[in-house]
């Protein structure tokens, strides 16, 4: 099993351009999230799918964060317009909804906003 | 008060010694306990997780719950120094009618050879 696929692994960006993270889950697992993680506020949930449905989003900072699951097997995270206060590691992770707890996460996406 | 509080560290432990990790918890309604290990530069993956009040052992980890006094802990014995890493307890929360994780900041824990 090739895991939770994330990309870009890292990403330069200047303030004002757009971002968009990419995650694949797991085969299988049907849940979804994405996490942002800071020195200062830690490791957040942004935002869950069940089924490619968004459960809860009310971790999403503001409307410059949107997410998307087209399909089971593919998510993206978009930022636009982005801001430096943004640069964080972002984390995809998956899991199956009967153990919705035990999530596996990707290797993250380290974003840099200047 | 935070939902999920944990000590930042860093916690140092010669090796061979017993590390022992703590994190108290905000919500009572709280039913499920995580203990999720992060290397540096890595993602966080599940190492514990418990259910029910009292211990909880596998190999060399011990996860204990208190309810009552909102407690999860993590113990390590004959701590190696590849357990040097950031320890995230994480609990969930039922809210808006969703269940979710919340992690707690994490504890460095270094172990010296």
């Amino acid at each position: 099993d090739a895991g939770v696929i994330q990309s870009p692994r890292h990403e330069v960006t200047e303030m004002g351009q757009e971002v968009t993270l990419r995650c694949k889950p797991i085969s299988g697992h049907n849940s979804l999230f994405w996490y942002r993680q800071t020195m200062m506020r830690g490791l957040e949930l942004l935002i869950y799918f069940n089924n490619n449905v968004p459960i809860d989003d009310s971790g999403m900072p503001e409307d410059r964060f949107s997410a998307k699951m087209p399909n089971a097997s593919f998510s993206t995270l978009k930022i636009q317009p982005s801001e430096p206060r943004d640069s964080a590691v972002y984390f995809c992770a998956s899991s199956w909804s009967r153990a919705l707890y035990e999530q596996y996460f990707g290797p993250g996406t380290r974003l840099t906003v200047t | 008060q935070k939902e999920v509080e944990q000590n930042s560290g860093p916690l140092s432990v010669p090796e061979g010694a017993i590390a022992s990790l703590n994190c108290t918890y905000s919500d009572r309604g709280s039913q499920s306990f995580f203990w999720y290990r992060q290397y540096s530069g890595k993602s966080p993956e599940l190492i514990m997780f418990i259910y029910s009040n009292g211990d909880k052992e596998d190999g060399r980890f011990t996860a204990q719950l208190n309810k009552a006094s909102q407690y999860v802990s993590l113990l390590i014995r004959d701590s190696q120094p590849s357990d040097s890493a950031t320890y995230l307890c994480a609990v969930n929360q039922f809210s808006g009618g969703y269940n979710k994780l919340i992690f707690g900041a994490g504890t460095r824990l270094a172990v010296h050879p």
